[in-house]
């Protein structure tokens, strides 16, 4: 699997929009770009995906540059329950190999 | 709701003592992987199943086994524990295309994690 590159920590307020970013450098045309996060104390979960397009769901909005050697995860609205590790995750999703490789992954800290 | 379980949360052993760490599913998902998690660290893949069929990572230590009796339950067991063993293990399912189940609002290709089970080895 290809390997991303992330900040160790960030901050920001409560309320207001946090960019996470993350750079791949080495990315493959087949690769999608995952984000999954970890909750204090709780095992990791699914936040978004995407291959090429920006993406938008309920949690999160994951913007992908043109040459995709790099994406954001955006949060619109951060709350102190979105304080967690992020990882940005390249991965080939071949058939029968599922595999996710963890980064370090960026300490998100949310300010009250 | 359909969720991954992992008991217990907690499980203290001691030195070379074998132990067994239990995940289920409702999720009816026809992966299921087992991470290892140690303190500050991001979770590393020790093997998952994909259906029956058993996947060893390389660097994953002998001492460390897996057993799936059904698609529900997956187990991990480890033999004869060392200190360094002492982690938080992670269970995890996904399910490939073709075997998702039907009316399912979960996501295909996407992993869904248990809680954990603490390890701590005396």
């Amino acid at each position: 699997d290809a390997k991303t590159t992330q900040p160790n920590s960030m901050e920001s307020n409560e309320e207001e929009p946090v960019h996470l970013p993350c750079n791949h450098s080495t990315i493959s045309g087949t690769d999608y770009i995952h984000w999954y996060r970890q909750l204090p104390s709780q095992g990791p979960e699914y936040v978004i995906h995407g291959l090429t397009s920006n993406v938008n769901n309920r949690m999160a909005s994951l913007a992908i540059a043109e040459d995709r050697k790099s994406s954001t995860l955006i949060l619109h609205r951060a709350t102190l329950r979105d304080a967690a590790v992020y990882y940005c995750i390249l991965r080939e999703t071949n058939f029968g190999n599922e595999k996710l490789t963890f980064g370090t992954g960026t300490r998100l800290t949310i300010i009250p | 709701d359909a969720m991954v379980i992992q008991n217990p949360r907690y499980q203290v052993t001691q030195f070379g003592k074998p132990v067994t760490l239990s995940c289920s599913q409702t999720l009816n998902h026809n992966v299921m992987y087992w991470y290892q998690q140690k303190s500050s660290q991001a979770p590393k893949l020790l093997f998952h199943y994909y259906d029956k069929d058993f996947n060893n990572e390389a660097d994953t230590p002998d001492n460390f086994q897996s057993r799936r009796p059904n698609t529900s339950f997956c187990f991990l067991d480890i033999r004869s524990p060392g200190l360094g063993d002492a982690a938080m293990y992670l269970c995890a399912t996904s399910s490939t295309l073709g075997h998702q189940p039907s009316g399912s609002p979960h996501t295909l290709d996407t992993q869904y994690f248990g809680p954990g089970t603490r390890l701590t080895v005396l």
